[in-house]
């Protein structure tokens, strides 16, 4: 059971917007940073936003982050067929002299 | 531009010692950043093992701690990662990654192409 909780599955039609939720604690999103990263069918997993909203360079505007409390969300506007992946949230967790906890993933379908 | 390269065995022997090396190209280990290790299990998310400073600090997993260590060679521009005492649950592609750490900050980028390790007898 990962510590970083998110919905296992969610989809949307081309043009759409989705929205995926990262549920942590205090220790984790509550106090550092929120990281989603993204990963594509066979593909090693690629970052998508960095300090909780930030985009790196290449990665579409479509794509954006917020946090709030204990909680953390990613959203895609104008869904594509591309999007279909697997996208994972991730944060710093400050207990046991601190370590990386990640979400369980949440399976993005295009219909 | 930074890239990596896991590199080792793919099947491993249930007790037996897991070794993989992450070559990088394109940046210098020794000027900075840490270096890291993820997994993933077939069919299931990701796990963080831990990083490593090329200086030697090194965060790892509480859970693999007993059993981990990641080592840097400066000299040949790569790191590499040590499981011992490896079961079926130690089945996963192996993921390197440079990581960037600091404070409440920590996220990997970029990410090598990923390495399948089976543990079978």
């Amino acid at each position: 059971q990962s510590v970083l909780t998110q919905p296992p599955s969610t989809s949307g039609t081309p043009g759409q917007r989705v929205t995926i939720s990262c549920s942590g604690s205090s220790s984790n999103i509550g106090s550092n940073y929120v990281y989603w990263y993204q990963q594509l069918p066979g593909t090693a997993p690629k970052l998508l936003l960095y300090n909780n909203y930030q985009r790196p360079s290449g990665v579409p505007d479509r794509f954006s982050g917020s946090k709030s409390g204990t909680s953390a969300s990613l959203a895609i506007s104008g869904l594509r067929s591309e999007d279909e992946a697997d996208y994972y949230c991730a944060a710093w967790d400050d207990r046991l002299s601190g370590h990386v906890v990640f979400g369980g993933g949440t399976k993005l379908t295009v219909l | 531009q930074v890239q990596l390269q896991e590199s080792g065995p793919g099947l491993v022997k249930p007790s037996e010692t897991l070794s993989l090396t992450c070559g990088v190209s394109g940046y210098s280990i020794s000027s900075g950043y840490f270096w890291g290790w993820i997994r993933q299990p077939p069919e299931r998310g990701l796990e963080w093992i831990g990083h490593m400073y090329h200086s030697g600090s090194t965060y790892y997993n509480p859970s693999l701690k007993s059993r981990v260590t990641i080592s840097v060679d400066t000299s040949k521009n790569q790191f590499s990662l040590k499981l011992t005492s490896v079961t079926a649950a130690d089945s996963a592609v192996y993921y390197c990654a440079r990581a960037y750490t600091s404070g409440p900050l920590c996220y990997f980028d970029p990410w090598g192409q990923g390495t399948l390790v089976t543990i079978s007898s």
